[in-house]
């Protein structure tokens, strides 16, 4: 069974880069079966798709985000990472890691499996 | 971008009630929707894909209907640990989309 864990700064600030790690364990990061994917949250409101990561490294990404952010794996590692520069406090959110399947059947973009979040403040 | 509305935004039921939670996409998404449920604190968890299909583990007693613009979650009996946030998702085209939550209150 896949787990992902998140981790990073819980506190940047304005105008610097926020850098996420996603550490995945229980399968390769590699495997065929999955791509991953961020999805954050702000404090009481609703999910915001932020980008996917594919196997062979290609990467889409949220229009409305897609000038800032930059989402890359290590193979090595088992992780895969978020960058999101020139953070404003509007960045202020849960950030979560997702596995999104890539072979079932009508399970295309969903995100089956989620890592717990991580909170990260922006603020000076 | 393909919107979701979600309604009510929240509901206050009983245990034992029969929940019903809408979802209308903005444009055709066919049968390419999830449902999430969100208990407080933590993570979503993937309810339903397909607009219809249980995924494993997920009580009988949530049942996903629709297609085209129009989605249902029913949740038949509810119980209490059904007290959570439920978010559909469209997963018909990029970018990738979610309703704005429905709350269920017990």
């Amino acid at each position: 069974q896949v787990q992902l864990q998140e981790s990073g700064p819980g506190l940047v600030k304005p105008s610097q880069t926020l850098s996420l790690t996603c550490t995945v364990s229980g399968d390769s990061i590699s495997s065929n079966s999955y791509y991953w994917s961020w999805i954050r949250q702000p404090a009481g409101k609703g999910l915001e798709w932020i980008g996917h990561i594919y196997t062979r490294g290609s990467a889409s990404y949220n229009p409305s985000l897609q000038s800032r952010v930059t989402v890359s794996v290590d193979t090595s590692k088992n992780q895969f990472y978020l960058d999101l520069t020139s953070v404003t406090a509007a960045d202020t959110a849960m950030y979560y890691c997702a596995s999104v399947p890539s072979a079932v059947a009508g399970k295309s973009d969903t995100f089956d499996i989620w890592g717990q979040g991580t909170m990260v403040t922006v603020s000076s | 971008d393909i919107q979701m509305t979600q309604s009510p935004s929240s509901v206050s039921v009983s245990v034992g009630d029969r929940v019903t939670i809408t979802c209308r996409a903005s444009q055709d998404v066919s049968s390419w929707l999830a449902w999430y449920q969100q208990k407080p604190g933590k993570a979503p968890t993937l309810l339903i894909y397909g607009a219809s299909s249980l995924q494993s583990g997920v009580p009988s007693r949530f049942r996903g209907s629709g297609s085209g613009t129009d989605f249902t979650l029913t949740i038949s009996s509810l119980q209490a640990e059904d007290l959570a946030t439920y978010y559909c998702q469209q997963t018909n085209s990029l970018p990738l989309t979610f309703g704005g939550g429905t709350k269920v209150e017990i």
